[in-house]
């Protein structure tokens, strides 16, 4: 089965930080661009980070450039977010997804069930 | 950074009836466009990829159309379980970005 499983959220300080993992299965993984999105409550998804099946095209949303870093482990099948310096405006749902038919042109067809990240004093 | 505004924000409809959702691109996208459908507590899921073309395992009642600037999608007689809120994403330009929904909910 394809699929993709998050983890690492939970409940930060503002100035924190947390690292959010996706565990790939049941596809060739190293083939698949994939994106981190999130969604804070009442809103609609937001683009926040994408990464290449062999790592070499990052992108970030003006959002998050500067404080969150996309990385992946093709060996592992997993893609990672670190997260620092959050404010309570990241707070949200995180889903990490794939690039449909392996391009980013087509939309994302798998996607995580979420972790949720609440940045909060 | 390119915007993408979504009609209308709410449509009530009953089962059966035919549902025309509009998405509008702030700048040419050409034909990457995707549309979602999202029920509470789950995440997005891929209806419509490259303004036309249907995902797998999607049914033949849903159908998208457009080109450059304007989009529809169509759902051509509504099923209990369509009743749910619309997202249009383009993807032509990082960053990509997201309508803000269209919720068809039950008349």
């Amino acid at each position: 089965e394809v699929q993709l499983v998050e983890s690492g959220g939970g409940l930060v300080h503002p100035g924190g930080s947390l690292r959010l993992s996706c565990a790939a299965s049941g596809f060739p993984f190293n083939t698949y661009s994939i994106k981190w999105v999130r969604q804070a409550p009442g809103k609609g998804p937001e683009c926040i980070s994408h990464i290449s099946g062999g790592s070499g095209t990052i992108y970030y949303a003006e959002s998050v450039r500067g404080r969150f870093t996309i990385s992946r482990d093709n060996a592992k099948n997993s893609v990672y977010l670190q997260m620092n310096s959050l404010r309570a405006e990241d707070t949200a749902v995180y889903y990490c997804a794939r690039d449909n038919l392996g391009t980013s042109y087509y939309g994302m067809d798998v996607w995580g069930q979420g972790t949720t990240v609440t940045v909060s004093s | 950074e390119i915007v993408l505004t979504q009609s209308p924000a709410t449509l009530s409809l009953s089962p059966g009836e035919r549902a025309t959702l509009s998405c509008r691109a702030s700048q040419s996208v050409s034909s990457y466009l995707a549309w979602y459908q999202q029920k509470p507590g789950q995440a997005p899921r891929l209806l419509i990829y490259d303004a036309s073309n249907r995902a797998t395992g999607i049914p033949a009642r849903f159908s998208g159309s457009g080109s450059g600037t304007d989009f529809t999608l169509t759902i051509s007689s509504l099923e209990p379980e369509d009743f749910a809120v619309y997202y249009c994403q383009q993807c032509s330009n990082w960053p990509q970005t997201f309508g803000p929904g269209t919720k068809v909910d039950i008349k």
